[in-house]
């Protein structure tokens, strides 16, 4: 089964420029998270779906920042202005919820490796 | 709100060696325990999980026990190997709840 696909792998680009982020689902799972990996700030959660609907979305940065769900396996996240300090790498992750578990594994994509300039 | 601390890296050891990263939890519930392992350029993988007080998580050789009466979830291995070197991040999950929270992570790097 193929994992987590994300794309671009890597995506340098301009400041004020936007900049689009793309996820795909394991097929079957039904929640989708957001990352960011930095140096100084570490990994942090951006925003978390789950059936399509946002659950948290206290982490995203500010209003530059915005993620969707058109469907059921796939999702976006979308910088726009890009600044350099978005600068990191974005991973997404998926997972299958049914009803309240003691865990759900989440299974990481490769990530998306953006530079702004 | 819930938080991990592990231990600050990075942590060199040299191959056959004995490994310990250290992981203390607050969290309000009884959460889930897991430690995730990033290899370079890839993704974090789940590489050991315990879901309720003393159960031991086991993978690859590397063990983790949840120690509920000192809030830990201490990553060890008897014999590293320069393969085991990586991002190591201890992580929760409150029961019912999909957010995992992560530590910073520790960087392993195993000499020959």
């Amino acid at each position: 089964d193929a994992g987590v696909i994300q794309s671009p792998r890597h995506e340098v680009t301009e400041m004020g420029q936007e900049v689009t982020l793309r996820c795909k689902l394991i097929s079957g799972h039904n929640s989708l998270f957001w990352y960011r990996q930095t140096m100084m700030r570490g990994l942090e959660l951006l925003i978390y779906f789950n059936n399509n609907v946002p659950i948290d979305d206290s982490g995203m940065p500010e209003d530059r920042f915005s993620a969707k769900m058109p469907n059921a396996s796939f999702s976006t996240l979308k910088i726009q202005p890009s600044e350099p300090r978005d600068s990191a790498v974005y991973f997404c992750a998926s997972s299958f919820r049914a009803g309240a578990r003691n865990y759900n594994e989440q299974f990481f994509g490769p990530g998306t490796r953006l530079t702004v300039l | 709100g819930d938080s991990v601390t592990q231990m600050e890296g990075p942590v060199t050891l040299s191959e056959e060696a004995f490994l310990t990263i250290n992981c203390t939890y607050t969290a309000t519930g009884y959460p889930s325990l897991f430690w995730y392992v990033q290899y370079p350029g890839e993704g974090l993988q789940l590489l050991l999980k315990a879901t309720k007080a003393d159960d031991k998580g086991s993978n690859k050789g590397f063990e983790a026990t949840y120690r509920k009466e000192t809030t830990s979830f201490h990553l060890e291995k008897g014999s590293v190997q320069v393969s085991d070197s990586a991002v190591y991040f201890c992580a929760l999950q409150d029961f019912g709840n999909e957010k995992l929270t992560f530590g910073t992570g520790t960087r392993l790097t195993i000499i020959p």
